[in-house]
């Protein structure tokens, strides 16, 4: 089945060390994104990519840095963690042009 | 400011009745509003959406009402099942502002009892 991935899908890391996370999709979509939740709120959105050459800032862009390597991959990097980084990160992609949206499993990331 | 409000942390329901989670959106320009399903461990699954030129989208068990002068919508589960229990988001789009951008409320947590 064509589908989101995210890796790993578990992280506890410590302050001030740098994290990547990954994103894979089969889906053939050009749209990719990454969102965070916080306990209790919704998904706010960190960066959104068009395609490849395409990258943008999402409203909590703060902290954060993105990779689009390939159509089907996109990467969020935290430079230097920090204990309110600890949250759900979710990876989404969808085709352009459709409302729909299609998210990946989720990574939770723990800063200490 | 949150632009998209789901005012009801929680909701139980008995099996069988009727489930109905409500949203409310400030932005006058959202024109396209989506519910999503998350299960614990999972990401969210989109469920149903409504454009703003309907009131009302029905799928199977799901049908979603919006009220545009009420900036309100609200989706309706009928007859719940306990396998619909779940966090439920109601998101918003401006289909006119580059149309990338979902905004998401804080969830409401459905559990439906058997």
């Amino acid at each position: 089945d064509a589908d989101v991935t995210q890796t790993p899908r578990n992280r506890i890391t410590k302050t001030g060390k740098r994290i990547m996370l990954e994103c894979s999709q089969t889906k053939g979509h050009d749209r990719m994104y990454w969102y965070r939740q916080d306990p209790g709120l919704g998904l706010q959105l960190i960066y959104y990519s068009f395609d490849v050459k395409d990258i943008n800032k999402g409203e909590i862009s703060d902290g954060y840095s993105v990779s689009r390597q390939a159509q089907a991959k996109f990467s969020l990097s935290l430079e230097s963690a920090i204990p309110n980084q600890t949250a759900l990160y979710f990876c989404a992609t969808s085709r352009g042009g459709s409302n729909e949206q299609f998210f990946g499993p989720g990574t939770r990331l723990t800063v200490l | 400011d949150q632009q998209v409000k789901q005012n009801s942390p929680s909701l139980s329901v008995q099996e069988g009745r009727i489930s109905i989670l409500n949203c409310d959106y400030t932005n006058s320009m959202f024109d396209y509003f989506l519910w999503y399903k998350k299960y614990p461990a999972e990401g969210p699954t989109f469920l149903i959406s409504i454009s703003s030129i309907k009131d009302k989208n029905e799928d199977g068990r799901f049908t979603v009402f919006l009220n545009k002068s009420a900036k309100h919508l609200s989706l309706h589960i009928v007859p719940s099942q306990p396998g619909d229990s779940a966090v439920y988001f109601c998101a918003a789009k401006n289909s006119g502002a580059g149309s990338y951008q979902l905004t998401f409320g804080k969830g409401t947590k459905l559990s439906v009892i058997p």
